[in-house]
């Protein structure tokens, strides 16, 4: 089966508020992390990524958090805008390939 | 600076029949994966091309086979295509047999029918 996967489905987030999206993974092995974003028609694309020896990656208006613990993998999304309705991926990664999850629609509500 | 260029963007084939897909990688980069996309699924890895070889390979039949010219680009090929290969082909790019930072095209839609 999968090694990663997405605790919710989709996620109704109001413009403005933030955003939080979550994953867990089974691989204790991994050792990196991908957060994609997909939209309609087009191929995921790269929104931030984090290494296993790190437990928090900020980007532009989105922060990865990473909990090797528990094996938890969250992507936050300050002050959603319109455009950040998309499909959300985590990946992981000890290898060669990359393993995704089922993904999270987020649909934002003006 | 080109992205990763796919073609074509769709296409629909019969039951039995091949198929080659087309990736062009990112500028400066050397190694192609190919990925398959079930509608409403996470893409599932089919294998890496780097230095014109295959060097992985995920769960797939040997239908499934590609090639990496010098110039870096790759093609896919599905042979005797079923119709559960219906699916979204991706290409991704990345640097010296990498999986990091791997950027992506926006695939082929392969229609079986």
């Amino acid at each position: 089966g999968e090694s990663v996967g997405l605790h919710l489905p989709t996620l109704s987030v109001q413009e403005g508020d933030n955003s939080i999206i979550n994953c867990a993974y089974s691989n204790s092995a991994s050792d990196y992390f991908i957060w994609y974003k997909q939209e309609s028609g087009k191929g995921p694309q790269f929104i931030i990524d984090i290494r296993s020896n790190m437990d928090k990656r900020q980007g532009q208006r989105v922060t990865v958090l990473l909990n090797k613990t528990v094996k938890h993998l969250s992507l936050q999304i300050a002050a959603t805008q319109p455009g950040d309705s998309a499909v959300y991926f985590c990946a992981e990664t000890n290898d060669y390939k990359l393993s995704f999850g089922a993904g999270t629609t987020v649909t934002v509500r003006a | 600076d080109a992205g990763v260029t796919q073609s074509p963007t769709h296409l629909i084939k019969t039951r039995g029949q091949q198929v080659t897909l087309r990736c062009s990688p990112k500028s400066g980069h050397d190694t192609v994966s190919w990925y398959q996309q079930a509608l409403g699924q996470g893409p599932q890895f089919i294998f890496q091309y780097y230095e014109e070889e295959e060097r992985q390979r995920g769960n797939f039949p040997d239908r499934f086979s590609g090639h990496q010219f010098p110039n870096y680009s790759s093609e896919l090929n599905v042979n005797a295509l079923l119709l559960g290969d219906s699916a979204l082909y991706l290409c991704a790019s990345s640097r010296q047999g990498a999986n990091e930072k791997l950027f992506f095209g926006s695939g082929t839609q392969l229609s079986v029918l």
